[in-house]
């Protein structure tokens, strides 16, 4: 069984460049999420994506955007970098089905600095 | 009412210790809470996770105490080891719908030895 596999795992942009951060969910699941977590917090809600649509969004603004293909994999995009994006983007898959548990797994994320 | 607030900030035990770590959240519609170990350089993995119909749940050295009325739910780590240094991550979700996480603050757990 594949876990799920993040790349690349660093990076560093300047402010107002575009990244492109990529995912492979684990095998067996459908649903995507991403979450930002700043250094010494908590992950953040970004958004979820299932059948390829967006299925939630926290409160993040529009140029925070995301993609997944039909085998379940995902980018997530950020346009115009501001610093404060600065923060390791995790991938996280799951299995949407009645009945299941909604469990989370996570990738090792991928380390933005934005100077 | 989204939020999910945990304490300590950091805990230094010793080995063989217990180690909790206390959470509260205050949407009534949360129904899963899980808590997430996670190691430096390293994602989130799932150490334990319990639904409001039972009141713990235990497995190996780990246990989660769930207090419904209060809205608290806590993790104790029994004997614990310099291994289970790490951050730990509350967090709770409404199974349905979107399956979207609210992580507490973190607790930076460290185990001399």
């Amino acid at each position: 069984e594949t876990g799920v596999t993040q790349s690349p795992t660093h990076l560093i942009k300047t402010r107002g460049q575009q990244v492109t951060l990529r995912c492979s969910s684990q095998s067996g699941h459908n649903t995507v999420s991403w979450y930002q977590q700043a250094l010494g917090q908590g992950p953040q809600f970004i958004f979820q994506y299932y059948r390829e649509e967006e299925n939630g969004r926290g409160n993040f603004p529009p140029r925070f955007s995301g993609l997944q293909f039909p085998n379940y994999s995902s980018e997530l995009n950020v346009n115009a970098l501001e610093l404060d994006d600065s923060a390791l983007y995790l991938c996280a898959s799951s299995l949407f089905s009645s009945g299941n548990t909604g469990e989370l797994f996570f990738g090792e994320g991928s380390r933005l600095t934005v100077l | 009412q989204q939020q999910v607030k945990q304490s300590p900030q950091s805990l230094i035990v010793q080995k063989g210790g217990i180690s909790i770590i206390n959470c509260a959240y205050e949407n009534t519609a949360f129904d899963y809470f899980p808590w997430y170990q996670q190691f430096p350089g390293k994602g989130p993995a799932l150490l334990i996770a319990i639904r409001p119909d039972v009141s713990e749940k235990k497995e190996g050295r780990f246990t989660i105490s769930f207090n419904k009325s209060a809205k608290q739910f806590s993790l104790h780590i029994m004997d614990s080891q310099p291994g289970d240094s790490a951050t730990y991550f509350c967090a709770a979700s409404m199974l349905a719908g979107t399956y979207k996480y609210i992580f507490g603050t973190g607790t930076r757990l460290k185990v001399l030895a």
